[in-house]
């Protein structure tokens, strides 16, 4: 069964500093993968997704993640943290695009 | 841009008393599924609903647990007898045919079990 793991639980990045939010999945196949963002009190907004083809995929918010098959990692960047960067950021995987399975989340604090 | 609505944002209800939350998924999307996330903690699958029925569940998902579509645009959860460790925000999502589709989440319904 697929299944999601995110080392870190809580992160503190100064505003302005690079983000590195790491995940590592496991599955027998190559799964689809995803980044959601929530915000306290929220839904589970989609950051960017990994389907296919290039290994290097842009999102929204100037969020990038990069799938190395070899590590079975799907971490997420940002090249400069905002504070309202500031939210709890979940990993997730799909089989076939279909029943998805999250990781424990990130919670990403923003230091002014 | 199409979304996932959920009702009522909050629910109150006593313990043992039957709920049941509310979804409009996207209205050409095939695929339904509900997640749980107790306060704090990661959010965990519960079931997934194609052709009207279930195709996948999980373990939480016992048979306390009954999921529905009982028009063409609604898809709920009804939980029959809430118990304290229910108390969690319940997600809706739901996805299109294709493959290579994300799930499209709702905001969310915080259910409190007193």
């Amino acid at each position: 069964a697929q299944s999601v793991t995110q080392p870190d639980i809580h992160i503190t990045v100064s505003e302005g500093a690079s983000l590195e939010l790491r995940c590592n999945y496991s599955y027998g196949a190559t799964p689809y993968l995803f980044w959601y963002v929530q915000s306290p009190g929220q839904g589970l907004q989609l950051l960017l997704k990994y389907f296919s083809g290039d290994t290097l995929v842009q999102g929204i918010k100037g969020f990038e993640a990069e799938f190395k098959r070899s590590q079975s990692s799907f971490n997420l960047r940002k090249p400069s943290v905002h504070w309202s960067d500031a939210a709890e950021y979940f990993c997730a995987v799909a089989a076939g695009g279909n029943d998805m399975r999250f990781g424990a989340g990130t919670r990403l604090t923003v230091k002014p | 841009e199409p979304e996932v609505t959920q009702t009522p944002s909050h629910q109150v209800t006593q313990m043992g008393q039957e709920v049941i939350l509310r979804c409009v998924p996207i209205s050409n999307h095939l695929y339904f599924y509900w997640y749980r996330q107790i306060l704090g903690q990661k959010v965990e699958f519960l079931v997934s609903f194609y052709n009207n029925e279930i195709s996948e569940k999980s373990e939480i998902f016992d048979d306390q647990f009954s999921v529905e579509r009982p028009d063409g645009s609604n898809f709920t959860l009804k939980i029959r007898s809430t118990k304290l460790e229910d108390s969690a925000m319940y997600f809706c999502a739901s996805k299109g045919e294709v493959d290579n589709q994300p799930q499209h989440f709702g905001d969310g319904t915080r259910l409190s079990i007193l």
